[in-house]
Order: structure tokens, then C-alpha cells, then sequence
């Protein structure tokens, strides 16, 4: 595997269950992220984790929880989600810094929709 | 606040030119990036500007203007495949990203 993967691709759950998403970057880095994308809406910054540090949590709610136990894998735990919560959910690494020149490289996302 | 403007959507014919425009009011500049997002894929990192003027990569071009908060991505001799979500994203005084919301270029023979 070489990039950003992320499993699974495709998620439908209903508001009372309990699900993970998983990040793997094969590239080094040391930095990840989780994004929110909603139709035509910018991105919307979850998590990042520096080093394993968590470093932003930008108000999300506590229905959705992160863990990244070392720097190659990062993991999103939802519980009891709202069907505003259905969107793709994108996961990026970058080398890690935070500097101008540190950009993030995307996997494919997962597609989740809350029943 | 922080902002970010591109146009929702795009139409260019095959072979031809798009200029596609990005405009940011941001608390502080460290630079932009371009990314590409086919439908249902990861977007692709393009470009990084932080000194005015143009950067060329083959058929892809972005420019940078940091005194009129102004960018745009150049795509020439138009292919199919460039039918895509194109994101303009600005790395603040903190060094947090503000994203566009996106233009989808829609590409027709």
C-alpha cells in the first residue's frame, strides 16, 4: 500500500450504533488529520495529531472521538451520530512542523451516512 | 472572519483554456495550495504559491498576488480527465488551512 488508506470506503449506520474509521499513511509522516466534507462546503478541520499529540479539536462533538496510537494510524470513533453527520470523512498526513511548505496529502475518505 | 471565495461551477470544452479564480481575506498569508478532487476520490495535492507570480507544471499554472488576495490555476489543452473539484486552500498567520468551498470545472467534448 502506498499513499493514505483508509477503511471502510462505504459506512451506513444507524444513530444508536458504534463504528470506527481507521487511517493508515505509508509516507513517513508525522502529522494527521481528520476532515468533515459536506457537499458543497469547504472543509471542515476535525483533529490533528502532531507527533501523536492531539493539537486541534475544533469544537466537534464528543460523539465523535479520535485515537492515534502511533504516528502511521489514526482511528475515528463514532457513537449515537446524527443524520446531519453523514458526509465524507477525510483523513491527510503531512511530515509534520505546521510550517508554510508542510502540505497534507488526502486518502480517498469514507463515505458515512447516519440512517 | 476568514474567507475564501472560488465559483461553485465551471464548463470548458476539450483542448481549450479554464482560469480558475480563487480570492481570500485570511488573517495573515503563509501561503496557497491547489488541490484536485475527482468525484468519490482523495484530493490530489496540485500547487503551492507564496511569492507572487506564476508557477508552471506542465499544463497546470498557478499564480499568486498576496497584495490583491488573489490566485488563480491555469489549466491549458483541456483533457477529460480534468473534469474534477478544484480547492483553493490558504495557510493562515497560525498556520491552519482555510479552505475553499471548491469549483467543479465540468469538461465537454
Amino acid at each position: 500500500e502506498t499513499g493514505v488508506t483508509q477503511t471502510p470506503r462505504h459506512l451506513v449506520m444507524g444513530m444508536t450504533n458504534k463504528k470506527s474509521l481507521k487511517c493508515e499513511q505509508h509516507l513517513g509522516h508525522n502529522a494527521m488529520y481528520w476532515y468533515k466534507q459536506s457537499a458543497k462546503k469547504p472543509l471542515e478541520l476535525m483533529f490533528v495529531y502532531n507527533f501523536k499529540e492531539q493539537t486541534e479539536n475544533n469544537s466537534v462533538p464528543s460523539r465523535f472521538s479520535p485515537e492515534c496510537p502511533n504516528s502511521s494510524h489514526l482511528f475515528l470513533h463514532l457513537h449515537t451520530l446524527q443524520p446531519e453527520d453523514s458526509a465524507l470523512y477525510l483523513c491527510a498526513s503531512s511530515e509534520g512542523g505546521g510550517g508554510g511548505t508542510d502540505t497534507q496529502y488526502f486518502g480517498p475518505g469514507t463515505r458515512l451516512t447516519v440512517l | 472572519g476568514q474567507n475564501i471565495d472560488q465559483p461553485t461551477e465551471m464548463t470548458a470544452t476539450e483542448g481549450a483554456i479554464v482560469q480558475i479564480n480563487c480570492t481570500y481575506q485570511t488573517s495573515g498569508f503563509n501561503g496557497l495550495f491547489w488541490y484536485q478532487q475527482h468525484a468519490g476520490e482523495a484530493p490530489t495535492f496540485l500547487s503551492y504559491n507564496v511569492l507572487d507570480g506564476l508557477e508552471e507544471k506542465g499544463r497546470f499554472s498557478s499564480f499568486l498576488s498576496r497584495y490583491k488576495g488573489y490566485s488563480y490555476l491555469l489549466l491549458k489543452e483541456l483533457q477529460m480527465k480534468d473534469s474534477a473539484s478544484y480547492l483553493c486552500a490558504v495557510k493562515d498567520s497560525n498556520y491552519q488551512l482555510i479552505w475553499g468551498a471548491g469549483t467543479k470545472l465540468i469538461i465537454k467534448p
